[in-house]
C-alpha cells in the first residue's frame, strides 16, 4: 500500500540551511507535496513538484525529487526563528497520503 | 492556485449531538473530494475519498456510520459526525481535486472539532 516516511525531528542553527528528507512508496503518484503546519493552524502549502521534474526552486524553496529512488527532499536557505513548524510531504496518487511530519527547531 | 472553503473552521459540541463540516471548492468543479483527521502532534490520517454522485470509500478502520461522507454536489462535499463523542475531537480537514487521478489537490483551512 500507500506508504510516505519522514524522519521525525531536525535542529539546525539560524542561517544554515534546513533539508527534509521524505521517501515515498507508490511510484504512480504524479504530484509531490511540502506543508508547513504551525502549531495550532491549520497546513500552509509551501509548494509542490510534478513528477516529470527533478528539481524546483521558489525563493528560499528548493524541491529535489528522485523518482527512481522515489525520494523527495525540501531545503530551506538561510534558515530563520520563523521556519520553525512541522514540515509534512505527501504523495498524490489516487488518494493522497502524508507523511509523518518532521518537526524543525531553530537553535540560535 | 484554487480556493476550498472549509466551515465552520472550529465548533464545540455537546457528548452525543451530530456536526456537519462543508468543504467547498470555490472557483473549480471538485470531482474527487478527500477527508482527513489529525490528533494532536500526529500526521493527518486519510479516512474517506469521496467521489462525486457515489458512495465514499473509507479507509480500514473508520467508521461509514459515525463518519458520513456526502458529495451530492461538484462543489460541495459535506462530513457529519454522528453522536460525537470526547474522542471524536480532532482536527478535520477536506481536500478537492478537479478531475481524478493526476491533477492538483486544494486543501480547506481545517475544522477543529472540540466535543465536550
Amino acid at each position: 500500500g500507500e506508504d510516505v516516511e519522514q524522519s521525525l525531528f531536525l535542529s539546525v542553527r539560524e542561517g544554515d540551511s534546513s533539508v527534509i528528507n521524505c521517501t515515498y512508496t507508490d511510484s504512480s503518484s504524479t504530484y509531490l507535496y511540502w506543508y508547513k503546519q504551525e502549531p495550532g493552524a491549520g497546513l500552509q502549502l509551501l509548494t509542490y513538484i510534478f513528477s516529470n521534474m527533478d528539481m524546483k526552486q521558489d525563493q528560499r524553496l528548493t524541491v529535489l525529487l528522485n523518482k527512481k529512488d522515489k525520494h523527495l527532499s525540501l531545503r530551506i536557505a538561510d534558515t530563520q526563528t520563523g521556519d520553525s513548524a512541522i514540515y509534512f510531504c505527501a504523495e498524490s496518487a489516487s488518494k493522497i497520503i502524508f507523511g509523518s511530519g518532521t518537526r524543525l527547531s531553530i537553535r540560535p | 492556485g484554487a480556493v476550498v472553503s472549509q466551515h465552520p473552521s472550529w465548533v464545540i459540541c455537546k457528548s452525543g449531538t451530530s456536526v456537519k463540516i462543508e468543504c467547498r471548492s470555490l472557483d473549480f468543479q471538485a470531482t474527487t473530494m478527500f477527508w482527513y483527521r489529525q490528533f494532536p502532534k500526529q500526521s493527518l490520517m486519510l479516512m474517506a475519498t469521496s467521489n462525486e454522485g457515489s458512495k465514499a470509500t473509507y479507509e480500514q478502520g473508520v467508521e461509514k456510520d459515525k463518519f458520513l461522507i456526502n458529495h451530492a454536489s461538484l462543489t460541495l462535499s459535506t462530513l457529519t459526525v454522528t453522536s460525537a463523542h470526547p474522542e471524536d475531537s480532532s482536527f478535520y480537514i477536506c481536500s478537492a481535486r478537479e478531475t481524478g487521478y493526476g491533477t492538483e489537490a486544494f486543501f480547506g483551512q481545517g475544522t477543529r472539532l472540540t466535543v465536550v
